[in-house]
């Protein structure tokens, strides 16, 4: 059974701080680990994807990989109102030709305080 | 990346019932899927929708529940059938371009009475 463990909070964070979302996950397996934001009534938008150890940086958004520790997690700097929104963590094992769907974890609502 | 679009947007239904969902997309993509999003709750896989194939479902998701269809690249339909009130969702198409990433459609919010 593949899980992914998320705090579902909500993290309330200042305007212009550092936001800091973690998840872990229980599959060996797993290869490819996703950020997606989403909206109260929107789908999932996808914001960043790592597949290697280490960070990846995008504009404000940074996320992190530690394959050993199974844990990845996602960075928003000079976090914004527009970036309140619940993230979901979701993971993917790798079995060859990309059939694989997503796992999910349930996610962390995030509050930026104006 | 593709633009996802569902029919319908939204739905009631009666129990008992079935209802059909269409998504399409804009561009040819690799794979596509089907997921549960229910109340509050994240997302759960329902099945992979295989072109011109039997559809591979997750465990507790059944062919004759949720019957899937993708006659070809840019299109696909999720069936609910028999529904109950435990069926109300959000049912969500996703696609997938290149190896790994997966966009979603906008949904289908469900309501069954």
């Amino acid at each position: 059974q593949k899980e992914v463990e998320q705090n579902s909070g909500p993290l309330s964070v200042p305007e212009g701080a550092i936001a800091s979302l973690n998840c872990t996950y229980s599959d060996r397996g797993s290869q490819s680990f996703f950020w997606y934001r989403q909206y109260s009534g929107k789908s999932p938008e996808l914001i960043m994807s790592i597949y290697s150890n280490g960070d990846k940086e995008d504009g404000r958004f940074t996320a992190q990989l530690n394959k050993a520790s199974q844990y990845v997690s996602l960075l928003i700097r000079d976090s914004q109102p527009s970036d309140s929104a619940t993230y979901l963590c979701a993971v993917k094992e790798y079995s060859g030709g990309g059939a694989d769907g997503l796992t999910f974890g349930k996610g962390t609502h995030l509050i930026i305080q104006p | 990346s593709a633009v996802i679009s569902q029919k319908p947007s939204r739905d009631i239904c009666q129990r008992g019932t079935s209802l059909t969902i269409q998504c399409q997309v804009d561009s040819q993509v690799t794979m596509m899927f089907w997921y549960r999003q229910q109340p509050g709750q994240s997302l759960t896989l329902i099945a992979t929708a295989n072109q011109g194939s039997e559809a591979t479902y997750e465990s507790g998701f059944v062919i004759d529940k949720f019957p899937i269809s993708r006659p070809n690249l840019t299109f696909s339909t999720l069936t609910v059938s028999n529904m109950s009130p435990e069926d109300s969702s959000i049912y969500l198409c996703s696609g997938q371009e290149s190896y790994n990433e997966q966009f979603f459609g906008p949904g289908t919010r469900l309501t069954v009475l």
